[in-house]
């Protein structure tokens, strides 16, 4: 069985720049969740969608938004960007609130 | 405020050996623990994981046990091998808040020594 996937890998952007990040969850599963981790840190939870709602969002700026689609896939956007947003975007996805596995990620870094 | 807390930054263990790595949590809320294992450039690795209900769980090699009163989990592998050699993370979760929202520790590199 296909894992969680992400798209892009890596992605250079500048300042101002706005980022769309993509992730498929594995099959049967109906919740995403997004996370950041920058160097030497756990990753942070940034939103938790299932079945196309939020269900929760972490303690980042309105620059951050997600949605999910009816395939349950996921985009994460990103606006205004600052060197402060380079970091590794984790994709997870569960059947609900259970046990989350993670795709490899995407690295974005912001110049 | 870190609500999840890996003291140890890393660990050096010889192959063969018992790794023991250790978590510390402050949320009485949190009742689902989970540990990953993280590669360079890859995603977190699900391992195992607990419930509040439990004090032990076992998957092998991997044991991790919980200490509610003390508010305290470790992580037993058993025995150590090269290939684990990684990046290890413990996550919490409180399953009642229905949000899935995991809080990661901030890591514990570990070695394995052949």
């Amino acid at each position: 069985d296909a894992g969680v996937t992400q798209s892009p890998t890596h992605l250079i952007k500048t300042r101002g720049q706005h980022v769309t990040l993509r992730c498929s969850p594995i099959s049967g599963h109906k919740s995403v969740s997004w996370y950041q981790q920058v160097l030497g840190q756990g990753p942070q939870f940034i939103f938790q969608y299932y079945e196309k709602e939020e269900r929760g969002r972490g303690n980042f700026p309105d620059r951050f938004s997600a949605r999910q689609f009816p395939n349950y896939s996921s985009e994460l956007n990103v606006n205004a960007l600052l060197l402060g947003d380079s970091a590794l975007y984790l994709c997870a996805s569960s059947r609900a609130t259970d046990t989350q596995y993670f795709g490899p990620g995407t690295r974005l870094t912001v110049l | 405020d870190q609500q999840v807390k890996q003291n140890s930054p890393s660990l050096s263990v010889q192959e063969g050996r018992i790794s023991i790595l250790n978590c510390d949590y402050t949320n009485s809320m949190f009742d689902y623990f989970l540990w990953y294992k993280k590669y360079p450039a890859e995603g977190p690795t699900f391992l195992i994981s607990i419930s509040s209900i439990k004090d032990k769980n076992e998957d092998g090699r991997f044991t991790v046990f919980l200490n509610k009163s003390a508010k305290h989990l470790s992580l037993h592998i058993v025995p150590s091998q090269p290939g684990d050699s990684a990046v290890y993370f413990c996550a919490a979760s409180a399953f009642s808040s229905n949000t899935g929202k995991l809080i990661f520790g901030q890591g514990t590199t570990l070695q394995v020594k052949p």
